[in-house]
């Protein structure tokens, strides 16, 4: 697609639930963030793919939070057992993987755990 | 996580005036980026920075790649209304993983007629 696509956009869940976060980066990027971002925050590094070598999960908070990449295109972010300190925006971004790389965001899921 | 050190965290400016905003980092830097995000939406890349003493303009905005490697700075001249926002710095460290972006808190912006 013209850019990063993420759903849904707005998930409200009870506390001890799983909830799965999709993304889709721009068609030909082999490079995928996920950052999460609390209110009033700045972003914090979740976990990042690059093609098909070892994710680099170490911003992943606890064991809770994992992801997966499916044939180098669509990603899943799933927590388990949410809590309500989970409750951010978790903001998805692919890349193109060259030198002089730049990152380009989704418009974010917003989660909220009640 | 870790983060870079960005300041002021917040300004309040009437339009028409220039703003300038920083963010340093204790480990050197390869890349810097700045980005601006508008309520309910991602944040969206303005300028990206690659060398050391690095000066980009893209419009009323200009950033700098401080020559440290350590400090990026952006300047908004000319303020409007539409300039209102969230600005965020980000970089990469040379000893980090090649995806791997740190962000600033962020500058929130406020600009009054």
């Amino acid at each position: 697609g013209a850019g990063v696509s993420q759903s849904p956009s707005n998930k409200v869940t009870e506390k001890g639930k799983d909830v799965e976060l999709r993304c889709d980066p721009i068609s030909g990027h082999t490079a995928l963030y996920w950052y999460r971002q609390s209110l009033g925050q700045g972003l914090e590094f979740l976990i990042y793919f690059q093609g098909n070598s070892a994710p680099d999960k170490s911003g992943l908070p606890s064991d809770r939070f994992s992801a997966e990449r499916t044939g180098g295109s669509v990603s899943t972010l799933t927590i388990q057992r949410t809590q309500q300190e989970d409750s951010a925006v978790y903001l998805c971004a692919s890349s193109p993987y060259r030198s002089g790389n730049t990152i380009y965001f989704g418009e974010g899921s917003w989660l909220t755990v009640v | 996580g870790q983060q870079l050190n960005q300041s002021p965290q917040s300004m309040f400016i009437q339009e028409g005036e220039d703003v300038s905003m920083n963010c340093t980092s204790s480990s050197i830097f390869n890349t810097w980026l700045w980005y601006k995000q508008d309520p309910g939406e991602g944040p969206v890349l303005l300028i990206a920075l690659y060398k050391a003493g690095e000066l980009t303009s893209n419009g009323r905005l200009t950033a700098q790649f401080g020559i440290t490697r350590k400090d990026s700075f952006l300047n908004i001249s000319a303020s409007i209304p539409s300039d209102v926002g969230i600005y965020f710095c980000a970089g990469r460290s040379s000893t980090d993983s090649w995806g791997k972006f740190q962000f600033g808190a962020g500058t929130q912006v406020v600009v009054t007629p």
